[in-house]
């Protein structure tokens, strides 16, 4: 049973525009939220987080948005560069240390 | 940032031998480190986590016979695939965080060890 869903597997978008990268989840015990970006043969880096107190979170070109009622959250990026190309896992914990990944959804940034 | 790094990146062996790969957290000193397995296309799975000093925690479905865990100190960690199968074959990768740093802490990922099992 996956609590952590990415439900594309991949999304293009053109350079310049907005990429909206989307996330579910499942546990309402989930506190923490976090994207990491992943190139290929590559560790996860991590690239931004948010607590579930809060329901927006922005660090330059990234802002992570936080809907708690329906158990989503999404990360855009804008504008989107061709570094930006690259595998995006939303991950979700609870507490501790362990940390729950979905997917992933590779994203193609288009010239 | 912190750095993790591991050992060896890329490695191929023989059905049947044992593979260990060591995780290193090299600027600071990780009491918990984890371990994950990726396949293609899928998720991160996290398999096991690694205690220093004690044993280490197995999710549930992981064999902790083949998949041998030490965290002899709190810097080294390593992952011992035992008689290794084709069907080990995959992208292994740990991760730690910092102690005492709250309890989200940001997990700083190794850069993964590909295993081919032939």
């Amino acid at each position: 049973d996956q609590q952590v869903k990415q439900n594309s597997p991949s999304l293009s978008v053109q350079e310049g525009r907005i990429s909206i990268l989307n996330c579910d989840y499942t546990n309402s015990m989930f506190d923490y939220f976090l994207w990491y970006k992943k190139y290929p043969a590559e560790g996860p880096t991590f690239l931004i987080s948010i607590s579930s107190i809060k329901d927006k979170n922005e660090d330059g070109r990234f802002t992570v948005f936080l809907n708690k009622s329906a158990k989503h959250l999404s990360l855009h990026i804008v504008p989107s560069q061709p570094g930006d190309s690259a595998v995006y896992f939303c991950a979700a914990s609870f507490r501790d240390d362990k940390i729950i990944f979905g997917k992933g959804t590779r994203l193609h940034i288009l010239p | 940032g912190a750095v993790v790094s591991q050992h060896p990146s890329w490695v191929i062996c023989k059905s049947g031998t044992s593979v260990k790969i060591e995780c290193r957290s090299l600027d600071f000193q990780a009491t918990t480190m984890f371990w994950y397995r990726q396949f293609p296309k899928q998720s991160l799975m996290l398999m096991a986590t690694s205690n220093e000093g004690s044993k280490a925690t197995y999710e549930q479905g992981v064999e902790k016979d083949k998949f041998l865990i030490n965290h002899a100190s709190l810097t080294l960690s390593t992952l011992t695939v035992t008689s290794a199968h084709p069907e080990d074959s995959s992208f292994y990768i740990c991760s730690a965080s910092i102690p005492g740093t709250g309890a989200y802490n940001e997990q700083f990922f190794g850069p993964g060890t590909r295993l081919t099992v032939l």
